[in-house]
């Protein structure tokens, strides 16, 4: 199974919104509401931010959202700030019964 | 506390065998699915495969069939990852991660995470 597509870097000054788009399939991301995202700063483990397409863990800022249209999922960072630099992951469920996540973006604020 | 604590680095050599840990504590170990992911130097994540310890079972990406094997002891808590014969292209650090529901679904997602054991392999 291939990864899902994402660009490679996203830029945005402090309290610009940006989003970050991962597309795949109708076996992956089109076919199932089970994507996720997740944020990883420099030799830190992933943090998980967005499971079920659009629903938070609790105690995740509320300037990240998801959302999901066709084969294709976005994050949005709204209020951008300093500590939102890292790279950022998208991850699916597949029609093989297991996932697959994206290539990452990295965000660089401006 | 809820945490999962993985073992500590390893430096081997190519045709060699490893097997690492991820030791699970403050929660119900059996039943959250549990999985590992590879990340090699300077590369994104890849999902390699999960285990419900429960019942022992598993899923598998087709990229890490048959090239690692992943278990699970439920007496003593702790998820393992292995290699029969180890290549240079296996280093890389390696993280386990637990499912976010307890009794959940295979297609959950990964809200607690290991602190990452990195495998270097020599040629």
């Amino acid at each position: 199974q291939s990864a899902l597509t994402q660009a490679a870097s996203v830029s945005g000054s402090p309290g610009q919104s940006i989003t970050i788009s991962c597309t795949g399939t109708s076996r992956d991301v089109g076919g199932y509401n089970f994507v996720s995202w997740y944020q990883q700063h420099p030799g830190k483990a992933p943090k998980l931010l967005i499971f079920e397409v659009n629903s938070r863990p609790s105690g995740v800022s509320t300037r990240f959202s998801g959302s999901k249209s066709g084969n294709t999922a976005s994050l949005t960072i709204s209020g951008l700030q300093a500590e939102d630099e890292a790279d950022y992951y998208c991850c699916s469920y597949t029609s093989s019964s297991t996932q697959v996540f994206g290539g990452g973006t990295k965000l660089t604020v401006l | 506390e809820v945490q999962l604590v993985q073992s500590g680095a390893e430096v081997k050599k190519a045709g060699e065998s490893l097997k690492i840990s991820c030791k699970g504590s403050g929660y119900s170990f059996t039943n959250y699915w549990i999985g590992w992911v590879r990340q090699m130097p300077g590369k994104g994540l890849e999902w390699m495969g999960i285990i419900y310890p429960d019942d022992s079972d598993m899923r598998y990406s087709p990229s890490f069939q048959g090239q690692v094997t992943i278990s699970a002891d439920k007496s003593t808590s702790t998820a393992y990852l292995q290699w029969s014969s180890l290549k240079a292209s296996d280093t890389a650090m390696y993280y386990c991660a637990r499912h976010r529901a307890i009794f959940g679904v295979v297609m959950d997602s990964f809200d607690m995470w290991g602190q990452g054991t990195m495998v270097t392999v020599s040629s």
